[in-house]
């Protein structure tokens, strides 16, 4: 089974680029997520949806944009790059958007350095 | 502002030992508690937690959740290599679905 799939599996960008993260998931999830993982700090939202159509900011959401134009897809927009998002980047979903009693599950994240 | 502590941030074990992890919060609106074991890649789930002082249990490790003292802990029994990971915990708030992370604990089990 696919589960959530991620591309690229990293990359380096020069900064001042923009680059877009996809995340594409197979098991009909209402709700996606971004995260960022750092070193000490864990992991952080950065953009979430609850549905097809609609979008939220997360803890971090500077820098980043998303669009959730289906069900299955849900990329991630760095506009112009900058050395700070450099990360790793997870993509998760869960079913029963709002409910908040089913458990996120995790692409094998973007690793993104950015120079 | 709400805050997910976990501790050890590290631990170094040997074969067969047990270990337990723990997991402290502060956070608004609670709604479950989630721990995850993270290898090289994606975050795996391990156990959601709701209701206090019921023992979640798979195979070596088990968790619980304590409401009233606003931690978690997980336990793994006769640990092996294999067991190897940072463990993260996290926090759901209200019924958002949105996660609140912990740092990690990174357990290293050596043969």
């Amino acid at each position: 089974t696919a589960g959530i799939t991620q591309a690229p599996t990293s990359q380096i960008l020069a900064a001042g680029r923009s680059m877009t993260l996809r995340c594409t998931q197979d098991m009909r999830h209402n709700a996606m997520y971004w995260y960022r993982q750092d070193l000490g700090l864990g992991l952080r939202l950065i953009h979430y949806s609850n549905t097809a159509g609609t979008t939220g900011k997360g803890e971090v959401p500077d820098g980043y944009s998303v669009s959730r134009a289906n069900t299955d897809d849900f990329p991630l927009t760095l506009a112009s790059a900058v050395p700070s998002q450099t990360s790793v980047y997870f993509c998760a979903s869960s079913d029963q958007a709002g409910v908040g009693d089913q458990p996120q599950h995790f692409g094998d994240g973007t690793r993104l350095s950015i120079l | 502002e709400d805050k997910v502590v976990q501790s050890p941030l590290s631990l170094v074990v040997h074969e067969g030992d047990t270990v337990t992890l723990n997991c402290s919060y502060e956070v608004t609106n609670f709604r479950s508690l989630l721990w995850y074991k993270q290898e090289k890649k994606a975050p795996t789930f391990l156990f959601m937690l709701t209701s206090s002082g019921i023992e979640k249990k798979s195979g070596r490790l088990s968790s619980i959740l304590d409401k009233k003292e606003l931690f978690s802990i997980l336990n793994i029994t006769a640990t092996q290599t294999g067991d190897s990971a940072v463990y993260l915990c996290a926090v759901v708030r209200g019924n958002t679905g949105k996660l609140i992370f912990g740092q990690g604990t990174t357990l290293q089990v050596k043969p």
